[in-house]
């Protein structure tokens, strides 16, 4: 069974630009959760999509967005890159609503230069 | 509101020692508790995870962790460490039932095993 997969695994992107994260999640698994995980401040929640639907958001900027595709699939977008966006960003999914089936991509590594 | 302290940030060991790296949390319900494993340049692994029932959770690799309720803990154990248990490790808690969508993060520790 293929596990989450995300892409790219690396970025490098200018200051104001915009990144694109990709994640696809284990086949049958409709939640995706996206995590930031920036040097000194841990992992931090960002987004969860079930069902095709924003569930819940962060602590963070609207300039952190993001969708989920019919096929379960989830993009996330960095808008208007400030160098602190420097992170690694975790893709988890899970088969609903229920947290304790979370499996996590091995990230997606964003530099901001 | 839920937060979770790991106590040392980085924590070493002999091989072959008992590793024990601590994990406190806050929880106004019930929790779920899990902890993860991180290798570099990778994401995170579950190694065990508590929900309902025994409180002694056994995981992979030779981890296992005990639910105390009275003090609010969830520490991981291993009896005797290995060159490949170095990694970070990172305590992790969710409030219980409906709505536990989301994982609240400790700030890791970081196990390194002296040969």
């Amino acid at each position: 069974e293929a596990g989450v997969t995300q892409s790219p695994t690396h970025l490098i992107k200018t200051r104001g630009q915009q990144a694109t994260l990709r994640c696809s999640p284990i086949s049958g698994h409709t939640s995706v959760y996206w995590y930031q995980q920036a040097l000194g401040l841990g992992l931090q929640f960002l987004l969860w999509y079930d069902e095709g639907e924003e569930r819940n958001r962060g602590n963070f900027p609207p300039r952190f967005s993001g969708r989920q595709f019919p096929n379960y699939s989830s993009e996330l977008n960095v808008n208007a890159l400030e160098l602190e966006d420097s992170a690694l960003y975790l893709c988890a999914s899970s088969p609903g609503r229920e947290v304790y089936g979370y499996t996590f991509g091995s990230g997606t590594r964003l530099t901001v230069v | 509101a839920q937060s979770v302290t790991q106590l040392g940030s980085h924590v070493s060991v002999s091989e072959g020692a008992l590793v024990l790296l601590r994990c406190n949390y806050s929880s106004s319900v019930p929790p779920y508790l899990f902890w993860y494993v991180q290798y570099p340049n990778q994401g995170l692994q579950l190694l065990l995870k508590y929900t309902t029932g025994a409180t002694l959770v056994k995981g992979i690799n030779g981890f296992e962790a005990e639910f105390k309720k009275s003090e609010t803990s969830f520490h991981l154990t291993k009896p005797s460490a290995h060159m490949s248990d170095a990694a970070e490790y990172f305590c992790a808690v969710s409030p219980s039932g409906a709505g536990s969508y989301q994982l609240t993060f400790g700030k890791g520790t970081k196990l390194s095993v002296i040969p």
